[in-house]
């Protein structure tokens, strides 16, 4: 059971490049999460889908778009790469609600020079 | 937006010590949950407390809800090497009205080193 699942593990992006971000989950999860973390400041919510075909605003939304393709997979597009967006992010999933436990993938480390 | 403030920011420690890192707003909380992050991983949900006053123990771990549902802590006992990682505090993010927005809300974390 590979739980979540995210591509590419690392990448290194000049300014202006774009991007997307891969994450699938195989646990039959009706939401799903995408968070950055950057040194000190937790975890911030980016966008998520409460379900198939519908996707909301996070915290820190500015720079990014989702794609909520099926049920299993929840993409993540940076169309113009800023230094700003250097930052470890992090796929999550839960059954139902954001209450309930959230799986974490291992993460993709991107670098914006 | 509920503010969580977790302290210590760093703490390192010696192999055996107790230690109590702690998670605190000014907001009332229907939950919260604490996540352990190791390093280069995802977080992992350790515990989730829902009532006030409540007390969970998992191992030499020991969370409290506290009893006016705005704070936590977690206590660890004779802390091990294998316990280094970021602990992450999270409630539901909700509005003024006590809507859920479906999403959580993070600390932003505890850094433990236990060196043995």
């Amino acid at each position: 059971n590979a739980g979540v699942t995210q591509t590419p593990k690392f990448q290194v992006l000049k300014t202006g490049q774009s991007m997307t971000l891969q994450c699938a989950q195989d646990m039959n999860h009706n939401s799903m999460y995408w968070y950055r973390q950057d040194p000190g400041m937790g975890l911030r919510l980016i966008y998520y889908s409460a379900s198939e075909g519908t996707t909301d605003k996070g915290e820190v939304p500015n720079g990014y778009n989702v794609s909520r393709l099926n049920k299993r997979e929840f993409s993540l597009r940076l169309e113009s790469a800023a230094p700003s967006q250097t930052s470890v992010y992090f796929c999550a999933s839960s059954l139902r609600t954001a209450q309930e436990t959230q799986y974490f993938g291992p993460g993709t480390r991107l670098l914006v020079l | 937006t509920q503010l969580l403030e977790q302290s210590p920011q760093f703490l390192s420690i010696q192999e055996g010590e107790n230690l109590t890192v702690y998670c605190n707003s000014s907001s009332v909380f229907s939950s919260l949950q604490w996540y352990r992050q190791e390093p280069g991983e995802g977080p992992v949900l350790l515990v989730t407390v829902v009532t006030g006053g409540e007390v969970k123990k998992l191992k030499r771990l020991t969370f409290q809800f506290g009893d006016a549902r705005k704070d936590s802590s977690l206590h660890i006992t004779a802390a091990q090497p294998g316990d280094t990682g970021l602990y992450l505090c999270a409630v539901p993010a909700s509005n003024a009205g006590g809507t859920s927005y479906g999403k959580l809300t993070f600390g932003q974390g505890t850094i433990l080193t236990v060196h043995p």
